[in-house]
């Protein structure tokens, strides 16, 4: 069954230092998506992406995050400025595009890199 | 805004037994609504949806969940559990218009033998 891969699975920085973590959705979905967990919180919506641009961001999506499909399979997440708080589980989730109303399709996730910033 | 409630952080159960994981929901129109399922070291997985249609909507290792407007409920169901069922439990709601994913705190199943 085909299946949404992150790489790294555990990514530790220091704080500042610029990081990027990379998705690979599954491949005949257009929609990708980023969403963080940060220990013992909920799971949060981050970025959507369809088409080469952003389709819908959350406030926590600030200038400091940016969001890549730089080929045809990955996916990338930077965080330009790593903060303490930005330490979390960062989800890679995928979708298609049938439908055209929204959030009607289920969206595939990853397993997740964990991001520890020091 | 939309937003969901677990009420409970744990759930036990015996093997065998029938298990509820409640979900609650508050979103602006209609809610798509959906249950996923996180083993250890492993991202979120699909179980089920509601999008329209038949309030009982059935998924993946044989759970299903109701719709209930009303109460604005979406609590998962099995009618038998397994000890293999024990994991963290999500559930997520949407809408028409948006494609992002408003998420329940989770609630840890734990079946026990």
């Amino acid at each position: 069954e085909p299946e949404v891969t992150q790489t790294p699975s555990h990514q530790v920085t220091q704080m500042g230092q610029e990081v990027i973590l990379r998705c690979v959705p599954i491949s005949n979905h257009l929609y990708f998506y980023w969403y963080r967990q940060i220990l013992g919180q909920k799971v949060e919506f981050l970025v959507s992406f369809y088409n080469n641009e952003i389709s819908e961001k959350s406030e926590i999506f600030d200038d400091q995050f940016s969001v890549e499909r730089p080929d045809g399979s990955n996916f990338t997440l930077k965080i330009r400025s790593t903060k303490l708080e930005d330490s979390a589980m960062y989800f890679c989730a995928s979708s298609e595009v049938l439908g055209t109303s929204g959030a009607d399709n289920e969206q595939f996730f990853g397993p997740g890199t964990r991001l520890t910033v020091l | 805004a939309q937003s969901v409630a677990q009420p409970e952080d744990q759930v036990n159960v015996a093997e065998g037994n029938p298990l509820t994981v409640k979900c609650t929901y508050s979103v602006s129109g209609n809610p798509y609504l959906f249950w996923y399922v996180q083993y250890p070291n492993r991202g979120l997985q699909f179980l089920l949806k509601y999008i329209t249609g038949d309030n009982l909507v059935k998924g993946s290792y044989g759970f299903e969940a109701e719709f209930n407007k009303s109460q604005t409920s979406f609590h998962l169901k099995k009618p038998s559990a397994l000890v293999s069922d024990s994991a963290l439990y999500f559930c997520a709601v949407g809408r028409p218009g948006r494609r992002a994913l408003t998420f329940g705190s989770g609630t840890r199943l734990q079946v026990q033998p």
